[in-house]
């Protein structure tokens, strides 16, 4: 079945430091979202994009839907304590259906 | 903000035992969801709920698990003989249109 990878797994990065992770499927996605979860959280909705190509921002955060579909990215700049969380991608399965999957999750530390 | 809202936050059942979590989606939303996580791995979808029918469902969703809209706001999540591997963190989720926004903060379950 379809199947979301993300990597890094997890990373330690100094404050103030620029973040990448990103997000890949061997079959084809026409939505990508990407959420945090703070610990004993639920996931909060960081960035929805919606077309091949899209770049969207949100504050520090941009997210981009890659041309052949099957990828996104998340940058984080000039990140800060409060960035730490895992981050997961999602995306609804083929055939219009409801069910979305998740990632595997980007453990982010960040290191004052 | 409207939110999505889950009671209880935490539920502790002894095995075996019946045990029903509840969320209140955002009033104008459509489409309502369970996921589960289980501590340390990913979001699993478990069910969607539109028109006041089930739209799909997991393969973890087997005859253990219902759920319900008993009324205009409430949307629960029937877990009818637990087992211990049902032990997890439960989210309910909503959306207007078939694109996932708001995630509520989870049951954590726990079954003894």
């Amino acid at each position: 079945g379809q199947q979301l990878n993300q990597s890094p797994q997890s990373m330690f990065i100094q404050e103030g430091e620029d973040v990448s992770m990103n997000c890949t499927s061997s079959s084809i996605f026409n939505t990508w979202l990407w959420y945090k979860q703070d610990p004993g959280e639920g996931p909060v909705l960081l960035i929805a994009l919606y077309k091949a190509g899209e770049l969207t921002s949100n504050g520090r955060l941009t997210a981009q839907f890659g041309i052949t579909r099957k990828d996104s990215f998340l940058n984080i700049s000039a990140s800060i304590p409060s960035d730490v969380g895992i981050y997961f991608c999602a995306g609804p399965t083929l055939g219009g259906t409801y069910k979305y999957i998740f990632g595997t999750g980007t453990r982010l530390k960040v290191l004052a | 903000e409207p939110e999505v809202t889950q009671t209880p936050s935490h539920q502790v059942t002894q095995m075996g035992q019946e045990v029903i979590l509840r969320c209140v989606p955002i009033s104008n939303h459509l489409y309502f969801y369970w996921y589960r996580q289980i501590l340390g791995q990913k979001v699993e979808f478990l069910v969607s709920f539109y028109n006041n029918e089930i739209s799909e469902k997991s393969e973890i969703f087997d005859d253990q698990f219902s759920v319900e809209r008993p009324d205009g706001s409430n949307f629960t999540l029937k877990i009818r003989s637990t087992k211990l591997e049902d032990s997890a963190m439960y989210f309910c989720a909503s959306s207007e249109f078939r694109q996932m926004v708001a995630f509520g903060s989870g049951t954590r379950l726990t079954v003894v």
